[in-house]
């Protein structure tokens, strides 16, 4: 199994631009979610996903959407890119509820708005 | 909701010395406290988990002690090694998220074990 995996693993943009980090994963998990971690200040949930089709809004979910066509696909969308965005982001995912089955992070996607 | 406190926010140890990392969470709901350890540009990694119903729990070096009553919980590393250095993430279940809950994370900790 490759896990969870995000691309691009790097990406520069300008304000105002958007895009999407994908993340895939292919051990058939239920729950997905994103996390993006600024400097000092840990990981913050920012949406989250208990099945194909089903999102909800976590800690930090203002200027970005999620959807969930597929269990293995968990897109994140940017649509105005902002300064206050640049984060580190990583997808993660857990087959079964949380203290049941261990989370799994990808690698991560390092995101800078200029 | 719940949040979650981690301290110290940076620890340097010498190798073969003791490491501790205490963190203190507000929901007394809150259930289960797992720890991600988390090497320089690499992801999280789970390294140990705690139940409520447990109060501490040990794997090889390291451990983690739980005081539901205090609502503190502790990650203890023992005989430190150069390739503990990490960031260190605590973090509590919370119970929004419907009937799964969510993880709210600490801040972590940075430690440096110096040879």
């Amino acid at each position: 199994n490759a896990g969870v995996t995000q691309t691009p693993k790097f990406r520069i943009l300008k304000i105002g631009q958007s895009m999407t980090l994908q993340c895939t994963q292919d051990m058939n998990h239920n729950y997905m979610y994103w996390y993006r971690q600024d400097p000092g200040m840990g990981l913050k949930l920012i949406y989250y996903s208990v099945g194909a089709g089903i999102t909800d809004k976590g800690e930090v979910p203002n200027g970005y959407n999620v959807s969930r066509s597929t269990t293995e696909d968990f897109p994140l969308r940017l649509e105005l890119a902002a300064p206050s965005q640049t984060s580190v982001y990583f997808c993660a995912s857990r087959k079964g509820r949380v203290g049941n089955s261990p989370l799994h992070f990808g690698n991560g996607t390092r995101l800078t708005v200029t | 909701g719940e949040n979650v406190e981690q301290h110290p926010s940076t620890l340097s140890v010498q190798e073969g010395d003791s490491a501790v990392i205490k963190c203190t969470y507000s929901d007394s709901a809150s259930n289960y406290f797992p720890w991600y350890k988390q090497e320089l540009g690499k992801r999280p990694q789970l390294i140990i988990d705690i139940r409520s119903n447990v109060g501490e729990k040990k794997d090889q070096r390291i451990a983690v002690t739980l005081n539901k009553t205090a609502k503190h919980f502790s990650l203890h590393i023992t005989e430190t090694q150069p390739e503990d250095s990490a960031v260190y993430f605590c973090a509590a279940k919370t119970e929004s998220g419907g009937s799964q809950g969510n993880l709210i994370f600490g801040k972590g900790t940075k430690l440096s074990v110096k040879p």
